[in-house]
């Protein structure tokens, strides 16, 4: 089956743009889930998904970002307007709701840079 | 919410030798602790799992000890290769499906030759 598949995997912007990251979960996976390292540190949580709906988007560090998941399928982080401190690794994974699988498959993550 | 520490955040070994890392957990409600391996500029990828009604599970060189008592569980790697140099990251969850899994800060384990 294919993983979890994220885009762009690098992203450079300047401070004050916006950047859109997109990440494709494995077909029928409902659960959705956005983190973020930053170096050096944890891999931290951001929100999760259940199919369309917003499980759990406590780890959602301001309002400049939105995340959505149209029709439940793929899922996109909107960062507006972008700051130095949001660089960083932002890691998707997805899991399958199925009795103890409780297994996530992570995505190769989209390195993001502020500058 | 869940608060998982991690330690150590370094660890350099000689190839043959064990490593251990040790993780905390907060809430005792957690019942599903998984340990992932991140490869330099690769996905994190799950390695060994443990749920809350087992005290240890071993696959080949790797093994997961839990004691729920104390909160605390550490994986145990023996006979370790170069190839097992990588950042480690334990976390823990209520284990109830799709919940969010809370992670460690990572412990990077070097292995020499």
């Amino acid at each position: 089956e294919a993983g979890v598949t994220q885009f762009p995997s690098h992203s450079v912007i300047e401070k004050g743009q916006t950047v859109t990251l997109r990440c494709d979960p494995i077909s029928g996976h409902d659960n959705l889930y956005w983190y973020r390292r930053v170096m050096g540190k944890e891999i931290k949580f951001l929100l999760h998904f259940v199919k369309e709906s917003k499980q759990d988007e406590s780890g959602m560090p301001n309002n400049r970002f939105l995340a959505e998941r149209t029709g439940g399928t793929y899922s996109t982080l909107k960062v507006q307007p972008a700051e130095l401190e949001d660089s960083g690794v932002y890691f998707c994974a997805s899991s399958h709701p199925d009795g103890y699988n409780y297994g996530y498959t992570f995505g190769s993550g989209t390195r993001l840079t502020v500058v | 919410g869940e608060n998982v520490e991690q330690h150590p955040s370094t660890l350099s070994v000689q190839e043959g030798d064990s490593a251990v890392i040790k993780c905390t957990y907060s809430d005792s409600a957690s019942n599903y602790f998984p340990w992932y391996k991140q490869e330099l500029g690769k996905r994190p990828q799950l390695i060994i799992d443990i749920r809350s009604n087992v005290g240890e599970k071993k696959d080949q060189r790797i093994a997961v000890t839990l004691n729920k008592t104390a909160k605390h569980f550490s994986l145990h790697i023996t006979e370790t290769q170069p190839e097992d140099s990588a950042v480690y990251f334990c976390a823990a969850s209520r284990g109830q499906a799709g919940t969010a899994l809370i992670f460690g800060k990572g412990t990077t384990l070097s292995v020499s030759s």
